[in-house]
């Protein structure tokens, strides 16, 4: 099973570049969302998606963009990459209706940004 | 203020130990919460769920105390293995920043 699949797995980006960060599922899963994480904190919460055609923001939604038109897919869009966007990002899904549900995440993207 | 706080430790510890640590939040409607592992800044995986009053599974027990509002995680028999950043998490999937466990031998 694939689970979730992130890509790529490591980037380099120079200042004011833009860039997708892809994420895909294959379990159907309703939610979706992205976390950022730096050293010494948690995962931070970027964006969130209940279902597709529904996006919200979460907590640190500056610089950053999503979309949701299928179910299977969630991209991170980056406008103008920043050094403070130097992090860990992980992609996250898990089945909506129920509060008790296990959330997957794909493997991270390590993005540096000089 | 942060929805979920964790001691970040670390806590160093010999083989064979048992090391608990603990996970405060402020949301008093949250019914539900999980204990996931990290390693190695790596993607978090599910370690075990907290509902009601607690979970056991094998050398780890988590608790919910709601009156106090924590979740704790207690490791028995501590392995090597179990070197790790525990993070607890709400049902919203709110994050703490994490307690770094390390086990020497």
């Amino acid at each position: 099973n694939a689970g979730v699949t992130q890509t790529p797995k490591f980037q380099v980006l120079k200042t004011g570049q833009s860039m997708t960060l892809q994420c895909a599922q294959d379990m159907n899963h309703e939610y979706m969302s992205w976390y950022r994480q730096d050293p010494g904190m948690g995962l931070r919460l970027i964006h969130y998606s209940v279902g597709a055609g529904i996006t919200d923001q979460g907590e640190v939604p500056n610089g950053y963009n999503v979309s949701r038109s299928t179910t299977e897919d969630f991209p991170l869009r980056l406008l103008s990459a920043a050094p403070s966007q130097t992090s860990v990002y992980f992609c996250a899904s898990r089945r909506s209706g129920t509060a008790n549900t296990e959330a997957f995440f794909g493997q991270g993207t390590r993005l540096t940004v000089v | 203020r942060k929805e979920v706080e964790q001691d970040p430790g670390p806590f160093n510890v010999p083989e064979g130990a048992t090391v608990a640590f603990n996970c405060t939040y402020s949301n008093s409607a949250s019914q539900s919460f999980f204990w996931y592992r990290q390693d190695c800044r790596k993607e978090p995986k599910l370690l075990m769920s907290v509902y009601s009053s607690g979970n056991e599974d094998g050398r780890f027990t988590a608790q919910l105390n709601r009156a106090s509002q924590y979740i704790s995680l207690l490791i028995r028999d501590s392995k090597l293995s179990d070197s790790a950043t525990y993070l607890c998490v709400d049902y919203k999937l709110s994050f703490g920043a994490g307690t770094t466990v390390t086990v020497r031998a």
